[in-house]
């Protein structure tokens, strides 16, 4: 059974840099059928997608995140990371990582969102 | 920047059917954004109930389906339970690797 989690600061300080991991197992994150991403959740508000990375190393991100935004791949540990930097407090929420089926199959793409979620974690941004 | 619509809330009586849809801002959503439906209690990850329109993911009742419906991404549930009460998000896939999440549906159940 696939199980991911997160892990980082639950509290970081305005204009720095969030940085969080995500620990996968029971499956490997280079597994090419599978793209890894990043989602938020401000405290009482919606999801919002912050980016995603293939299991190459490619990273997509929300144009909206893209200038402060890295996510990147740690294959030695089966475990994939985000960076946010220039925190402020709307950056509050709850972070959860997830597993995005993405491949190909007989030349037509197939995309089957997100079907596996971490159980989230909380950062907050507050001097 | 793309917009993804959701009603903002809803309600349904137990046992009855409801359709909650998903829309673009400007466009049709079609199966090529390969949309997916997710619902979230209060404190809770998301659980997914539908990706690629209309596949039910693993032990979800098939009281849950998915559809395109006219320009949308449709969700119905019939047989409405008290415990369907929550919010549900759709995602769709706008290509080049990026995903985009609706605002969510309060689903009340009364």
């Amino acid at each position: 059974q696939l199980q991911l989690q997160e892990s980082g600061p639950g509290l970081v300080q305005p204009s720095e840099t969030l940085s969080l991991t995500c620990a996968v197992s029971g499956g490997s994150i280079t597994t090419v059928t599978y793209y890894w991403g990043w989602i938020r959740q401000p405290p009482g508000k919606g999801l919002e997608w912050i980016g995603t990375i293939s299991s190459s190393g490619t990273p997509y991100y929300n144009p909206s995140l893209k200038s402060r935004v890295t996510i990147s791949l740690d294959t030695s540990n089966n475990q994939f990371s985000l960076k946010l930097s220039s925190v402020t407090a709307a950056d509050t929420a709850v972070y959860y990582c997830a597993r995005q089926p993405h491949y190909h199959d007989s030349g037509t793409l197939k995309h089957e969102g997100f079907d596996y979620w971490g159980q989230g974690t909380l950062v907050t941004v507050s001097s | 920047q793309t917009v993804v619509t959701q009603e903002s809330s809803f309600s349904v009586s137990p046992g009855g059917t409801v359709t909650l849809t998903c829309g673009l801002s400007s466009g049709s959503v079609s199966s090529t954004n390969f949309p997916s439906w997710y619902r979230q209690t209060p404190g809770q990850a998301p659980r997914t109930l539908i990706y690629s329109t209309n596949i039910r993911s693993s032990g979800v009742p098939d009281r849950f389906s998915g559809s395109l419906l006219g320009n949308k991404a449709a969700l119905t549930i019939t047989g409405a339970q008290a415990d369907d009460e929550s919010v549900y998000y759709c995602v769709l896939y706008m290509g080049s690797g990026i995903s985009v999440f609706g605002g969510g549906t309060k689903l009340t159940v009364l």
